[in-house]
């Protein structure tokens, strides 16, 4: 079966400082990869994508950079922080074409001071 | 543009009263229609997703989902909620064929149960 996995769970980061969130994914090839974000009282928001080794998509112009250096591992980073950027990241797989069905990781807490 | 809309931000239910979150949509041909569900802290886990076939949707936890083309609407139904159906709820859009870029959620529905 497939699995998710984000980490850190949770992270404090002074504004200014970098940042690297990671998400990897077993039991799958070739997935689909998104980085979200949820702030405090809104919905979600897709900040990237990638359909493959270094392809990556930027849905939203932003701090954030995003990479995929291999197959199953996607990498959210930032080189400075802003207050603006504390907020859930959540990570997700879909694989397969003709449905949009996507799986969720457990998540990062981002707090910037 | 694909959107979505949840017109209710807090819903407040009794336990063992019965269900319904409302979900509306946007979008110009037949769409993917998903609801997921997040407990605090969590990520998401899917509750059931609407492809085509017939317009009345099972998902697991005991809830369903009737899409209704001609309202646009998607809404979530449970029978007899338990304490344990506190959490957020999104329902989201997905493009028919399976586009690469991701899902349009609505802002959410956080279900609060009273005892």
């Amino acid at each position: 079966s497939q699995t998710i996995h984000q980490w850190p769970a949770t992270l404090v980061q002074p504004v200014g400082s970098p940042l690297s969130l990671e998400c990897t994914v077993e039991g799958t090839s070739n997935p689909n990869l998104y980085w979200y974000r949820q702030a405090a009282g809104r919905g979600l928001q897709l900040l990237f994508y990638s359909v493959g080794i270094g392809q990556i998509s930027s849905e939203v112009p932003q701090n954030l950079s995003a990479s995929r250096p291999q197959d199953r591992q996607f990498i959210l980073s930032s080189k400075k922080l802003l207050l603006s950027d504390s907020g859930f990241y959540l990570c997700a797989w879909r694989v397969g074409i003709g449905t949009d069905t996507q799986y969720f990781g457990p998540g990062t807490r981002l707090t910037v001071l | 543009a694909q959107s979505v809309t949840q017109p209710d931000i807090h819903i407040t239910v009794s336990e063992g009263a019965s269900l319904e979150l409302r979900c509306n949509y946007s979008y110009g041909a037949t769409p993917y229609l998903f609801w997921y569900v997040q407990s605090p802290g969590q990520g998401l886990q899917l509750l059931l997703k609407y492809f085509s076939g017939d317009t009345l949707v099972q998902g697991i936890k005991g809830f369903e989902a009737e899409f209704k083309r001609s309202q646009s609407s998607f809404n979530l139904r449970k029978p007899s909620v338990h304490w344990s159906d506190a959490a957020e709820y999104f329902c989201a859009v997905g493009r028919l064929g399976g586009g690469a870029d991701g899902l349009t959620f609505g802002k959410g529905t956080h279900l609060i149960i009273q005892p």
